[in-house]
């Protein structure tokens, strides 16, 4: 167990949908990675939080956002879902730019 | 150029069989080198860093080549219970700790 929970752990949403996914770091942690993974693929690393403001962004676009709250958890939301947002949703957290921690990941389906 | 590239396999082993497998990267700036092991549909977790030195835990040796941009991964002696998909991933960018994976590649250990 890493102490880094996500939620909601599998979800259905049809084209054009919303969607926030949330994570819960780890106790002590103040930075918060989000990473996509497709089917087949590595994680594609998404943003990056760190005490509250964007740290660094992947090649994602901007209907991809983020918020990290006081408490260091953090939210990812997608608009205008996509059937390629399919994938495994990956949280990891981290003090600084220490080691990553993962969540289990939140399974999104788009149909 | 990916950044990061694995053979993705799958490598079907007989138990007790040594393999090993190879991940290349582009960024001659990369600051640092990790395996992941990933189980199916679960999330990565840290198998080892893997420092210029070399470094060994139990059976599983890790080797970087910084000369030729690969780093490398030994198992020795295979269980059934190291079937599983094995990533690599780097660090470029000192600044935050942001991992750029490779596609992993998929081991089977068979009886």
């Amino acid at each position: 167990e890493t102490g880094v929970t996500q939620s909601p752990t599998h979800l259905i949403k049809t084209r054009g949908q919303q969607v926030t996914l949330r994570c819960s770091s780890q106790s002590g942690h103040n930075t918060v990675s989000w990473y996509q993974q497709a089917l087949g693929q590595g994680p594609q690393f998404i943003f990056q939080y760190y005490r509250e403001e964007e740290n660094g962004r992947g090649n994602f676009p901007p209907r991809f956002s983020g918020l990290q709250f006081p408490n260091y958890s953090s939210e990812l939301n997608v608009n205008a879902l996509e059937l390629d947002d399919s994938a495994l949703y990956l949280c990891a957290s981290s003090f600084g730019t220490g080691e990553l921690f993962f969540g289990e990941g939140s399974r999104l389906t788009v149909l | 150029r990916k950044e990061v590239e694995q053979d993705p396999g799958p490598f079907n082993v007989p138990e007790g069989a040594t393999v090993a497998f190879n991940c290349t990267y582009s960024n001659s700036a990369s600051q640092s080198f990790f395996w992941y092991r990933q189980d199916c549909r679960k999330e990565p977790k840290l198998l080892m860093s893997v420092y210029s030195s070399g470094n060994e835990d139990g059976r599983f040796t890790a080797q970087l080549n910084r000369a030729s941009q690969y780093i490398s991964l030994l198992i020795r002696d295979s269980k059934l219970s190291d079937s599983a998909t094995y990533l690599c991933a780097v660090i470029s960018n000192s600044g935050y700790s942001t991992l750029t994976f490779g596609k992993g590649t998929m081991l089977l250990v068979s009886p």
